[in-house]
């Protein structure tokens, strides 16, 4: 089973600052990995998938990046909506398995 | 427009067996490359995948729960249906719904999760 370790575990920003979360691999998945943003009592949402394509309706100041075993999703400048729970994913072996999240308060 | 939606008690005895039904709508479940499967959270924890069947009938699971773990695909009502055998405490979790195209893992569509508790 392929392990995701993301760091950190949580961050305190304002907004309009950027932020940069991280997301290491076990063993290499290629780019089969995704991102998903999860906000109090909601449903994750698909940001990114592929490493670096953005999923329909991702606003364009979410980058992911990285191949491999090493990934990152960069946010540009913080809108308050931004603040939530970020979650990779990779689904190049079964089982498909998440990181333990990264958090993002204000 | 897809929307997948889960169905199943929200309380459950241990030891007794877990059934949610997923129904989705927006692609049928033979349409080439799709997926349907589960992932479920604790309380105050991450994301842990369960299972997922594809349009071929190809199923995918965990190890850890594969000799509790059932999904069914039924294509005539467009229906998937998990079944968690010997329940405890521990799968207290919300459990959601999810699909994706391309034949892949990755999980572009979410159901609002349907809450699941173990107790006695």
């Amino acid at each position: 089973e392929i392990v995701l370790t993301q760091s950190p575990g949580t961050l305190s920003l304002s907004p309009g600052e950027g932020v940069t979360l991280s997301c290491r691999a076990s063993q290499r998945v290629s780019t089969n990995l995704a991102w998903y943003q999860q906000k109090p009592g909601q449903a994750p949402r698909l940001l990114i998938h592929g490493a670096s394509i953005g999923a329909t309706g991702t606003p364009d100041r979410f980058n992911g990046s990285g191949s491999g075993a090493d990934f990152s999703l960069t946010i540009s400048r913080l809108e308050p909506e931004d603040f939530a729970v970020y979650y990779c994913q990779q689904y190049g072996t079964s089982p498909y398995t998440f990181g333990q999240g990264t958090k993002l308060e204000i | 427009q897809i929307t997948l939606k889960e169905s199943g008690p929200t309380l459950v005895r241990p030891t007794q067996t877990l059934t949610l039904t997923c129904s989705v709508s927006g692609f049928s479940l033979s349409t080439t490359g799709m997926g349907v499967g589960w992932v479920r959270q604790p309380p105050g924890k991450a994301l842990e995948w369960l299972v997922s069947v594809y349009w071929n009938d190809d199923k995918r699971d965990s190890p850890s729960l594969r000799s509790r773990v059932t999904i069914t695909k039924e294509t005539s009502k467009n229906q998937v249906v998990l079944t968690m055998t010997n329940m405890d405490p521990v799968d207290t979790a919300t459990y959601y719904c999810v699909g994706g195209g391309n034949y892949q893992g990755k999980f572009e569509f979410w159901g609002q999760g349907t809450p699941v508790t173990v107790s006695s």
